[in-house]
């Protein structure tokens, strides 16, 4: 059974940058697409963004373009999003999720990354 | 840019049937588009419930079903129970490894 495994919360300043790391523990990802997806409080989700490891191709929302950057390593079967410029509207948790190619639809989620931006 | 509209709430009674709509801000909401959905109670990740329009994942009572209806996917809850009273999302498919969230839909059982 395959789990996506999140890295801890993060507290950051404004300006500045995060990097949240998934890890498909018993497994792989290589053969899905990966997205990250974001929720603030109070708010609905999000599609930021992803990634086809097999491909090397990536894809952001328009409204996320320039400020976040999907990465993976397969040797580690890790993805990571980093988003820079942060303000207090990037406060959210942040999930991974995997979609494989025959569903086009996301069958498993990662626990989620509580992002918190504040000077 | 393409919005998915979903409506903001909706209420149903212990034992109802409720019917989930997602439509598209142009355009209709077709098999191709790969409809999901999702179910999301607070503080918790999203669970699937459906995907490609119709297909339960695995686990998911046979109570929730997905269709097309019109020009847009739906999700029926037939049989609705109080566990059942949670945030609803469809995510639509758009290519290219682009998706598409609604923004949500608030279900009260009571």
């Amino acid at each position: 059974q395959v789990h996506l495994v999140q890295s801890g919360a993060e507290v950051k300043k404004p300006g500045s940058s995060v990097k949240v790391s998934c890890r498909a523990s018993g497994g792989t990802f290589i053969s899905y697409a990966i997205s990250w997806v974001r929720q603030a409080p109070g708010q609905g989700l999000e599609w930021m963004g992803g990634m086809i490891p097999i491909f090397g191709t990536t894809n952001y929302a328009q409204k996320f373009q320039g400020r976040v950057t999907i990465t993976a390593d397969e040797s580690t079967s890790t993805a990571y999003m980093e988003l820079s410029s942060l303000n207090s509207e990037d406060t959210a948790v942040y999930y991974c999720a995997r979609a494989p190619f025959s569903s086009n639809a996301f069958d498993i989620w990662g626990q989620g990354t509580k992002v918190t931006v504040s000077s | 840019q393409t919005v998915v509209t979903q409506e903001p709430s909706f209420s149903v009674s212990p034992g109802g049937t409720v019917t989930l709509t997602c439509g598209l801000s142009s355009g209709s909401v077709s098999i191709s588009y790969y409809p999901s959905w999702y179910q999301q109670t607070p503080g918790q990740a999203p669970r699937t419930l459906i995907y490609s329009t119709k297909t339960r994942s695995s686990g998911v009572p046979d109570r929730f079903s997905g269709s097309i209806l019109g020009n847009k996917a739906a999700l029926t809850i037939t049989g609705a129970q109080a566990e059942d009273e949670s945030d609803y999302y469809c995510i639509v498919y758009m290519g290219s490894g682009i998706w598409v969230f609604g923004g949500g839909t608030k279900l009260t059982v009571l």
